[in-house]
């Protein structure tokens, strides 16, 4: 079965500082893993994928994550936060029949 | 890609009533699923529609408290039946097209 882990339910950070957000995944088939951003009082957006191919995979405002099989990761990083990213940001795992295994989030508040 | 219309987005519902969900894909789909969001928490998910055919329900999930229609492969309902106060959540409609999945605003639920 897919299961999901974020280690940090909050990170706080200041404007303009590096930031990572962390995602341990468990999969016994193939693994499709994506980040997913949700701002406050929105809908939920893709922000990020990995299918296959190249394990360092970008989003176009400057996020990136890597898929690292052996720690079993996909950690998501910024070199540079802005205010505007304050979100919540969820990582999940494609499951079986396509359904989507999410973390528990991890909420990103950015300090000016 | 797809683009999902929900609705209503947001009720304020007495306990005990039922609510029922829109969901309308611009596109056809096989498959439709229903997550819960329960405040502050991540997505879960309650079943998967597939047309044609009865949903199949999550673990803790039933379909006396949560009916699901899926007439064609555009359209899908929820119901959320003798609604109590733990139903207040956010539910989410999301589509997969090829390995990305695609998520509605939300109806954010309120049961008083």
């Amino acid at each position: 079965a897919q299961s999901v882990t974020q280690l940090d339910s909050q990170v706080p950070v200041f404007e303009e500082a590096p930031v990572e957000l962390r995602c341990n995944y468990s999969s016994s088939v193939s693994v499709y893993l994506f980040w997913y951003v949700q701002y406050p009082n929105q809908g939920l957006q893709l922000l990020l994928k990995y299918l296959s191919g190249s394990t360092l995979v970008e989003s176009i405002n400057g996020f990136e994550a890597e898929f690292n099989k052996s720690q079993t990761s996909f950690h998501l990083r910024k070199p540079s936060v802005h205010i505007s990213d304050t979100a919540e940001y969820f990582c999940a795992v494609r499951g079986g029949y396509n359904k989507l295994i999410f973390g528990a989030g991890t909420r990103l508040a950015v300090h000016p | 890609s797809a683009v999902i219309s929900q609705k209503p987005s947001r009720d304020i519902c007495q306990r005990g009533t039922s609510l029922t969900i829109q969901c309308q894909v611009d596109s056809q789909v096989t498959m439709m699923f229903w997550y819960r969001q329960q405040p502050g928490q991540s997505l879960t998910l309650i079943a998967t529609a597939n047309q044609g055919s009865e949903a199949t329900y999550e673990s803790g999930f039933v379909i006396d408290k949560f009916p699901i229609s899926r007439p064609n492969l555009t359209f899908s309902t929820l119901t959320v039946s003798n609604m109590s106060p733990e139903d207040s959540s956010i539910y989410l409609c999301s589509v997969a097209v090829t390995e990305e999945a695609f998520f509605g605003q939300g109806t954010r639920l309120t049961v008083v």
